[in-house]
């Protein structure tokens, strides 16, 4: 079945450092791809997406492109802030919706 | 818009009592997911509800169960609680488009067995 595969945290930054969080995932066919944050004590919030190969999803200065040819969807950032500290979750959707464990990232100021 | 809303957003429950948990989905959005995060864990796929009816369930005993109403709202009802069942509940409404699908989620709903 589908699945996907995040690297395991916590992932300890400083202020200003640049982000990368790795995601992989196996599925047959071309499935849309979904990174999703999770601030303390709330639910989860999309924050991008992409729905075919090459295409890159951004918003908030974070990006991720859709690698069909090493099946990975990778979270960039190139400065992260303090108030990006949060559990960030990589998700696709292909019959079924299927989310990552979860990477906690802590920003140091 | 408004978002997906839930209620309560905490509730305390003791061993062997009943919880009822509630959601409302996006406007338009007839689809209504239920996920489980224990603390420290990520997402475990609970129900799947979609014009009125369950359409897929995760790995979870029968006292675990729910409801979508006409309006597509959504009640998750846990019976006989147990410790481990501490979590927060999260409900999802799926929007779909031509592309795909995309999930937005509530607030969630802590529960706490004691």
């Amino acid at each position: 079945g589908d699945s996907v595969t995040q690297m395991e945290g916590p992932v300890t930054l400083s202020e200003e450092a640049f982000l990368t969080i790795n995601c992989t995932y196996t599925a047959t066919g071309y499935p849309s791809l979904f990174w999703y944050v999770q601030y303390p004590g709330e639910g989860l919030q999309l924050l991008l997406k992409a729905t075919k190969a090459d295409d890159k999803g951004s918003n908030k200065g974070f990006e991720a492109t859709y690698r069909k040819e090493t099946t990975s969807f990778h979270l960039e950032k190139g400065s992260v802030q303090v108030s990006d500290s949060a559990v960030y979750f990589c998700a696709l959707y292909g019959q079924n919706f299927v989310f990552g464990p979860g990477t906690r990232l802590s920003v140091l100021p | 818009e408004a978002g997906v809303t839930q209620s309560p957003t905490h509730l305390i429950k003791t061993r062997g009592q009943q919880a009822t948990l509630r959601c409302s989905p996006i406007s338009g959005h007839t689809s209504v997911y239920w996920y489980q995060q224990a603390l420290g864990l990520g997402l475990q796929f609970l129900l799947w509800y979609d014009e009125g009816e369950e359409r897929n369930r995760g790995n979870f005993p029968p006292r675990f169960s729910g409801r979508q109403f006409p309006n597509y709202s959504s009640e998750l009802n846990v019976n006989a609680l147990e410790l481990e069942d501490s979590a927060l509940y999260l409900c999802a409404s799926r929007f779909i488009e031509w592309v795909g699908e995309t999930q937005y989620f509530g607030p969630g709903t802590r529960l706490l067995v004691l």
